[in-house]
């Protein structure tokens, strides 16, 4: 039973570029959440979606945008890359949108900015 | 912007030794958890605590949430050094949106 899948684990892009980082949820998940960790801290909330649709969404501009599949899976896309966008990128599955459920992790995707 | 606050931010202790991990908020949670994250990997969950006052606990960890649903704290008996990691606490807050901390270092030496 393969976990969270992402995609590339590591990317290198220059200001200005545009990116897209990609997640495969858990067998039987169907919400996807989005996290930013820079360096030395904890993961920030960027959104989630679920039946295709954004339902939550942190303090992050609209550069950063997201789209899920019919297959659950999902894409982060950051516009603009600023070099403050140099992070951590991990996406989480879960099986439903209760708080009590549990977050399963990818590995998650290193973006430099440089 | 960090709702939680963790303390210490990293901790070095010889194996053997005990330590407490201490996450606080001004804000009022519907429910708590502590994820260990290792170096290259994503956050893994230990525990979820609901109640105000539970006590939970995993093997040499205990876990336990403020009365007021506000804070926690996660002790270590005897750590080891396959305890090492960063240890985060995330409030679960306005329904299914994870707040996470900032994280306290652990490392613990043989």
């Amino acid at each position: 039973d393969a976990g969270v899948t992402q995609s590339p684990t590591h990317l290198i892009k220059t200001r200005g570029q545009q990116v897209t980082l990609r997640c495969s949820p858990k067998s039987g998940h169907d919400t996807v959440s989005w996290y930013q960790q820079a360096l030395g801290q904890g993961p920030q909330f960027i959104f989630q979606y679920y039946e295709e649709e954004e339902r939550q969404r942190g303090n992050f501009p609209d550069r950063f945008s997201g789209h899920q599949f019919p297959n659950y899976s999902s894409e982060l896309n950051v516009n603009a890359l600023l070099l403050g966008d140099s992070a951590l990128y991990l996406c989480a599955s879960s099986a439903g949108t209760s708080s009590r459920e549990k977050l399963f992790f990818g590995s998650g995707t290193q973006l430099s900015v440089l | 912007t960090q709702l939680l606050e963790q303390s210490p931010q990293f901790l070095s202790i010889q194996e053997g030794e005990n330590l407490t991990v201490y996450c606080n908020s001004s804000s009022v949670f519907s429910s708590l958890q502590w994820y260990r994250q290792e170096p290259g990997e994503g956050p893994v969950l230990l525990v979820t605590v609901v109640t105000g006052g539970e006590v939970k606990k995993l093997k040499r960890l205990t876990f336990q949430f403020g009365d007021a649903r506000k804070d926690s704290s996660l002790h270590i008996t005897a750590a080891q050094p396959g305890d090492t990691g960063l240890y985060l606490c995330a409030g679960v807050y306005n329904f299914n949106k994870f707040y996470f901390g900032s994280g306290t270092k652990l490392n613990v030496k043989p």
